[in-house]
Order: structure tokens, then C-alpha cells, then sequence
């Protein structure tokens, strides 16, 4: 099966420009997360959709990210404006459910890394 | 606060030793701990463990989960220089499928 799709896979910027990020992910995968992956860190959650709906933002900077997911298909992030501790790499991840007793394991794409300059 | 610690946070070893990687948690309403192995590229899912006690194995790779005491430990044996990568763990929730990652051990095996 196809994996998660994720493009650009680099973006050079610099500061006060704003940059956008598009995820496929796996068909039939109703969940879907964007992380935030800083050099010598794990990766930090930022938003999770199921379907076409946020189940969490709560660590997104809502000042200057945004994501959304129409049609609970394909997803796009987007900095606006980019500050320099935003270069980190862009993890798109999906699964096929969310909820309830059973849980799902997380498939990743090849992420995008961002450079602001 | 939700939270993943790893240890150690990088390791060197030679081709054939056997290494421990260990992971401990802090995550309330815990459903499942996750293990990925992370090279220049996304992080690949190895295991998903969700009971106690129960040994999960890939070939030379192992993996144990103690909800008692809140870890879990990744065994790698015969160590190849294939192996060296970030080890990355996760932490789930109950229902909301959602996963707190620690910061990764770094592993480096030596030829």
C-alpha cells in the first residue's frame, strides 16, 4: 500500500515569509497528525484531525500556524508569518482510527524540513 | 504533564554487541506505548505494545512494556551497522489515539 505523501520535502525561507505544507495520507486512514520535529528532539504533536475535524490543537501557535483538512482527505499546514525557531522538520503521520478501546499504529511520511533563514 | 523520557540519549557500540534502549513514561490514561527507529527520514513504527509482560520480537530486535512500573525497554542483539539510527518511543492515550514521544536515543554501531 501507498505510504503517507508529503511535499515539499525542503523549504528555504526567510523570516516574515509564509510557507505551506501538503499530506496525503494512507487511504482509509481517518486520523491524521502534524508534528513538529526540532533537531535532537522528538517529535511534537500539533494538530490532529479525525475525518475533517481538530480533535487537538493545543500546541499549535494559532498566531501564525494553521492547518486544516477539507473533506477529511488530504491536509495542508501553513506558517504565516515563519520566525527563525520554526526551522525543524514537518512530520505528516496518519492511522486508521482514533478512538474507543482499540488503539492504532501511526504511519509517518518523509517530512518536510524547513529552513528560516 | 504528560511525558516520555529516554535513556541513554546516545550510545556507541560495536558490530555484534547487544544493546538496551529504555524508555519511561508518564502519560495519564495510558493505552500503549510505541517504538520507532528514525534514520535521515521519517520514523518507521517497529512495535506497538499494549500488555503487560509480554515479549514483542522482530528478528534481533525485542521489546517488553512494565505498566507497573512505567517503561519499556528495546533489546537489540548482534548489533549491524544498519542499526544505527534514533530509537524514538511513544506514549498513547486511551481514545484519542494521541502519542507523546520522547527525544530519541541515538544509536551508533561501530564495524
Amino acid at each position: 500500500e501507498a505510504g503517507v505523501a508529503q511535499s515539499p520535502r525542503y523549504k528555504i525561507i526567510e523570516k516574515r515569509q509564509s510557507v505551506a505544507f501538503w499530506c496525503n495520507p494512507i487511504s482509509g486512514h481517518a486520523t491524521l497528525y502534524w508534528y513538529q520535529q526540532i533537531l535532537g528532539q522528538g517529535p511534537k504533536l500539533l494538530i490532529q484531525f479525525q475525518n475533517n475535524g481538530v480533535v487537538d490543537d493545543s500546541q499549535l501557535p494559532k498566531d501564525r500556524f494553521s492547518a486544516e483538512r477539507l473533506k477529511g482527505v488530504d491536509s495542508t499546514l501553513k506558517i504565516q508569518p515563519a520566525k527563525l525557531e520554526d526551522s525543524a522538520v514537518y512530520l505528516c503521520a496518519s492511522s486508521f482510527g482514533w478512538g474507543g478501546s482499540n488503539t492504532y499504529e501511526q504511519y509517518f511520511g518523509p517530512g518536510t524540513r524547513l529552513t528560516v533563514t | 504533564e504528560d511525558k516520555v523520557v529516554q535513556s541513554p540519549l546516545s550510545l556507541v557500540v560495536h558490530e555484534g554487541d547487544t544493546v538496551t534502549l529504555n524508555c519511561s513514561y508518564e502519560v495519564t490514561n495510558f493505552r500503549s506505548l510505541l517504538w520507532y527507529k528514525q534514520e535521515k527520514k521519517a520514523p518507521t513504527f517497529l512495535f506497538m505494545l499494549t500488555s503487560s509482560g509480554i515479549e514483542k520480537k522482530s528478528g534481533r530486535l525485542s521489546s517488553i512494556l512494565d505498566k507497573k512500573e512505567l517503561f519499556s525497554i528495546l533489546n537489540i542483539t548482534a548489533t549491524q551497522t544498519g542499526d544505527s539510527a534514533i530509537y524514538l518511543c511513544a506514549g498513547g492515550k486511551y481514545n484519542f489515539n494521541k502519542f507523546y514521544f520522547g527525544s530519541g536515543t541515538k544509536l551508533n554501531v561501530k564495524p
